[in-house]
C-alpha cells in the first residue's frame, strides 16, 4: 500500500526567508501524481502545487517550488520570501494513475515569525 | 455556487444517534469526494462519486456509513448509530471530472463531535 510521510510536525521561519517542507512516499507504481495542499484555520484545503511523476522538471508556482527526487521518493516544498499569509498546515498527497484517491501525509504546521 | 458548501459546519451529537452531513459541490462538477480528517492526522478517503454513481466506496469504514448523491449535485453522508471514534472533520470536495488534471476544490468541512 502507498504511504506518505511528513517527518516535520512543525516548522517555523522568519518572514521573507525561505523554508523547505519535507515529504517522502512509498509506492511501487511508476505513474503517479504528487500534490502539496495548504489548510489555513478556515479548514479549507487549497491546492498549492502539483507534480507528475513522469516529468523530471520540478513544478513551480510563483514563490512555491518543489524538489522532486523520484528515485529517492522525495517531494519537498520550498517556499521563498515567506509571508504571514503562508502560515497554515501543509499536507503532501499522492495519487496513483489509475485511482481517484489521494493518500495524505499527517501534515506540517508552518509558523511565520514577523 | 461559488465554492463547495457543507452543512452543518459544526455538529455535536450523542453516541448512538444518526447524523447527516450535506455537501453542495461547485456547479457543473461531476466528481465529488468525501474525506475524513481526525485531529492531528491527514485526510482519510471515504468515497468518490462520478455523477450519481459511486465507483469507489472502498474507504467507508463500516456499514454504519453510507452516502448518496442525487441529480449529479448534492451529496449526503449519513452515519448511523454514531460512536465516539466517528468524531472528526468531514471534508467534501469536487472537481470538473475525475482526471488528476482537474483541480479538486474542498469545502470547509463539517466538524462532528460525538459525546
Amino acid at each position: 500500500a502507498q504511504t506518505v510521510t511528513q517527518s516535520q510536525p512543525e516548522m517555523s521561519v522568519q518572514e521573507a526567508e525561505t523554508v523547505t517542507l519535507s515529504c517522502t512516499y512509498d509506492t511501487s507504481e511508476s505513474d503517479y501524481y504528487l500534490f502539496w495542499y495548504k489548510q489555513p484555520p478556515s479548514r479549507q484545503m487549497i491546492l498549492v502545487i502539483r507534480q507528475e511523476a513522469y516529468k523530471q522538471q520540478n513544478a513551480t508556482e510563483n514563490r512555491f517550488s518543489v524538489n522532486f527526487q523520484k528515485a529517492a521518493k522525495s517531494f519537498s516544498l520550498k517556499i521563498s520570501d515567506s509571508q504571514l499569509g503562508d502560515a497554515a498546515m501543509y499536507f503532501c498527497a499522492y495519487r496513483k494513475d489509475s485511482n481517484y484517491q489521494l493518500i495524505w501525509g499527517a501534515g506540517t504546521k508552518l509558523i511565520i515569525k514577523p | 455556487g461559488a465554492g463547495v458548501s457543507q452543512s452543518p459546519s459544526n455538529k455535536v451529537t450523542e453516541k448512538g444517534k444518526d447524523v447527516e452531513l450535506r455537501c453542495d459541490p461547485i456547479s457543473g462538477h461531476t466528481a465529488l469526494y468525501w474525506y475524513r480528517q481526525s485531529l492531528g492526522q491527514g485526510l482519510e478517503f471515504l468515497i468518490y462519486f462520478q455523477g450519481n454513481s459511486a465507483p469507489d466506496k472502498s474507504g467507508l469504514p463500516s456499514d454504519r456509513f453510507s452516502a448518496e448523491r442525487t441529480g449529479g449535485s448534492v451529496s449526503t453522508l449519513t452515519i448511523q448509530r454514531t460512536q465516539q471514534e466517528d468524531s472528526a472533520v468531514y471534508l467534501c470536495a469536487s472537481s470538473l471530472g475525475g482526471s488528476w488534471t482537474n483541480t479538486i476544490y474542498f469545502g470547509e468541512g463539517s466538524w462532528l463531535t460525538v459525546v
